[in-house]
């Protein structure tokens, strides 16, 4: 059975600064990772998809990176900002088609 | 549609009550999910289909959840006899036919099952 998780659990840093949230997961048997951005009480956004035969994808100021062997992703911010405030949640595709969600990590930037 | 829409946006009822939640989903979108999700947890599968057909309810809770899409576009996600435990965010998903899509969210439906 896939397990998603994601640590810390919550984290606040200074605007301005670069940070990496992590992923894992337990079997490395997936199609692709997903990463999705959640505001409080609104519905969720994707980021960045990346499939298994890649090892990154980037948009913007984001950065996502997939090591299926050891069952681990990150998702990298360059010069956070207040904006970016928000729950960033990751998902992966089994072979199955089910799409299982990690916790998130509660994202807070400091002005 | 422009996005993936779901009604009602919030849902009150008495236990013991039926409940039926709609999903319209992106249009030409072949695959279409259910979720459920409490609050400070990420989301938790419960169903999916591709066109009309349920590929997958492992994750329904038990026989009183039940869905449908019987024309491959609008689902429905009806609970009978609600109990107290079913209140939730209960959010729907599509994209493109493929594993290798984006997954585009409606708002959800907050239910309040009292």
């Amino acid at each position: 059975k896939q397990e998603v998780t994601q640590i810390p659990a919550a984290l606040s840093v200074p605007e301005g600064e670069n940070l990496v949230l992590n992923c894992s997961f337990t079997d490395s048997a997936i199609y692709n990772l997903q990463w999705f951005r959640q505001d409080p009480g609104k519905g969720l956004t994707s980021l960045l998809l990346i499939q298994s035969s890649q090892r990154e994808q980037t948009s913007g100021r984001l950065n996502a990176s997939l090591d299926k062997s050891s069952g681990r992703s990150t998702l990298y911010i360059a010069a956070s900002q207040p904006g970016d405030s928000a729950t960033y949640l990751c998902a992966v595709i089994s072979s199955a088609s089910k799409i299982i969600f990690g916790s998130g990590t509660r994202l807070s930037i400091r002005p | 549609g422009a996005g993936v829409s779901q009604s009602p946006r919030y849902k009150v009822t008495k236990r013991g009550q039926d409940v039926a939640l709609r999903c319209d989903p992106i249009s030409g979108h072949v695959s279409l999910y259910w979720y459920r999700q409490a609050l400070g947890q990420g989301p938790e599968f419960l169903t999916y289909f591709n066109y009309e057909a349920q590929q997958d309810k492992s994750g329904l809770p038990n026989d009183r959840f039940s869905a449908e899409r019987p024309e491959g576009s609008i689902s429905t996600l009806t609970i009978q006899r609600t109990e107290q435990r079913d209140s939730a965010m209960y959010r729907c998903a599509s994209s493109l036919a493929g594993r290798n899509e984006k997954l585009f969210f409606g708002s959800g439906t907050q239910l309040s099952v009292l």
